[in-house]
């Protein structure tokens, strides 16, 4: 089965520290793309990060790394610096390749990240 | 540039009253569509797709349908509400037609928050 888990519920950084968000993915298929929005309370999804199966290297958007490793099946999401603005929830999501023409995105339940001042 | 536009952003609606939730989409030709609903501080869940005009997948059973009557038009309906289906509802579109657009990821519409009484 195809399934994306994130373990922490919730979660607390301050602010100018780098904190790691959790993600390991289910997927039998050996193609497949990860991605990480950012949900604020607004509830708009704002795409973050992408990484694809065969990319050797991890993926990096400004302060977002993603922390692959194909071997243990997780994609975490690393942001540096964290700022207040980043408080939000956040969601790792999966396309597997095996969907067809579809593109259904698989996400997580999500770990919400409170930055403290 | 392609946008997505949903609407209303709130909605209060009474108990086994109608629905209808509209998403347009521009700058794009033949997108996959696609709705999902979260419920208060959860993940997402797929309840439609759509690759083509007319053509419409259901991902759960529930009480809300969906139609695809213009390429760039996708409209979420039901015909008596029940309060469980209160929750916020996105609308995305996406151009992932097969495993070689893996990273096209999605484009989310801003949401509707729906409250049934």
């Amino acid at each position: 089965a195809q399934k994306i888990t994130q373990t922490q519920p919730g979660m607390f950084v301050q602010e100018k520290e780098a904190v790691t968000l959790d993600c390991t993915y289910d997927t039998s298929d050996p193609s497949y793309g990860l991605f990480w929005y950012k949900q604020p309370s607004s509830g708009e999804m704002i795409f973050l990060i992408y990484q694809g199966s065969y990319d050797q290297q991890n993926a990096t958007e400004g302060r977002y790394s993603l922390n692959f490793q194909k071997a243990r099946k997780s994609a975490n999401l690393v942001i540096s610096a964290s700022q207040l603005g980043d408080s939000a929830m956040y969601f790792c999501a999966m396309i597997p390749a095996g969907s067809g023409n579809t593109g259904k995105l698989i996400f997580g339940q999500g770990t919400t990240l409170q930055v403290k001042p | 540039s392609q946008t997505i536009h949903q609407w209303p952003a709130t909605l209060v609606q009474p108990v086994g009253s109608p629905l209808s939730l509209e998403c347009t989409v521009e700058g794009t030709s033949n997108p996959n569509l696609y709705w999902y609903r979260q419920a208060a501080g959860r993940g997402l869940q797929l309840l439609f797709y759509s690759v083509g005009i007319g053509q419409i997948s259901s991902e759960v059973p529930q009480n809300l349908s969906a139609s695809r009557p213009q390429d760039r038009q996708f409209i979420l309906s039901s015909k008596k509400l029940l309060l469980s289906d209160s929750g916020f509802y996105l609308c995305a579109w996406s151009g992932y037609y097969n495993s070689d657009d893996i990273n096209y990821g999605y484009t989310f519409g801003s949401g509707t928050r729906l409250t049934v009484v």
